[in-house]
């Protein structure tokens, strides 16, 4: 099983600030997904990135896949309290497809006002 | 709204008692899984079921059971539980091929399970 490091494991910010958390392995990703989860819900998903090197947008968030697809950052830029939540990378096993997925333990953010 | 919706969202239960959890997924996907998410670990994938068949079963043990009657229902039947299985219980589905190389998972809101 593919083993997900993500950091920082908490963070707290004022609204406005910029921030970037991380999801890293020692293996190659086939694929890798970013996923949000509030408080008393279960994780939505935000994107999925494939290619090494991509880099993909969704409104103030900007995902980016590494070059060697061993490692994926998501910035978000101003942050709001909306933003508040459970940031969860997963990947299928290994470089094989897979219809599991692991996870990581995930990066709790907290915009406060 | 994500398409899967889970009942109850919240259930208190006695280690002696029989209870189930159930999960509908309204997105027409073929496979279904059930998690477990504890504090300060990782989402553990309990479950898997592909096409109505369990594809997985993570070294759960036998006091939590699943069932899929069809594709579109997952149900977790729990009996003489623990203290330490108090968790958020987790319905997902996605839709599974052959060929494919990327399944997105969607979620449910989960079930808080309070074991007393």
């Amino acid at each position: 099983t593919q083993l997900l490091e993500q950091s920082p494991q908490f963070l707290s910010i004022q609204e406005g600030e910029n921030l970037t958390v991380y999801c890293n392995s020692s293996s190659v990703f086939s694929s890798l997904q970013w996923y949000r989860q509030e408080p008393g819900e279960g994780p939505v998903l935000l994107v999925t990135v494939v290619t090494g090197g991509e880099v993909k947008k969704l409104k103030r968030l900007t995902f980016q896949f590494g070059d060697a697809r061993k490692d994926s950052s998501l910035h978000i830029t101003a942050a709001q309290p909306g933003d508040t939540g459970l940031y969860l990378c997963a990947t299928p096993p290994g470089e094989t497809s897979g219809s599991r997925l692991t996870f990581g333990e995930g990066t709790q953010l907290t915009v406060n006002p | 709204e994500t398409g899967v919706t889970q009942t109850p969202r919240h259930l208190v239960m006695g280690m002696t008692n029989k209870k189930s959890l159930k999960c509908e997924q309204h997105l027409g996907h073929n496979a279904m899984y059930w998690y477990k998410q504890s504090a300060k670990k990782p989402l553990e994938l309990m479950f898997v079921y592909n096409f109505k068949e369990q594809t997985e079963n993570n070294s759960v043990p036998s006091r939590f059971s699943p069932e899929c009657p069809n594709s579109s229902h997952l149900f977790l039947h729990l009996h003489t539980l623990q203290p330490e299985d108090s968790a958020l219980y987790l319905c997902a589905s996605s839709q599974v091929h052959s060929t494919a190389l990327i399944y997105e998972q969607y979620f449910g809101p989960g079930t808080r399970l309070t074991v007393t």
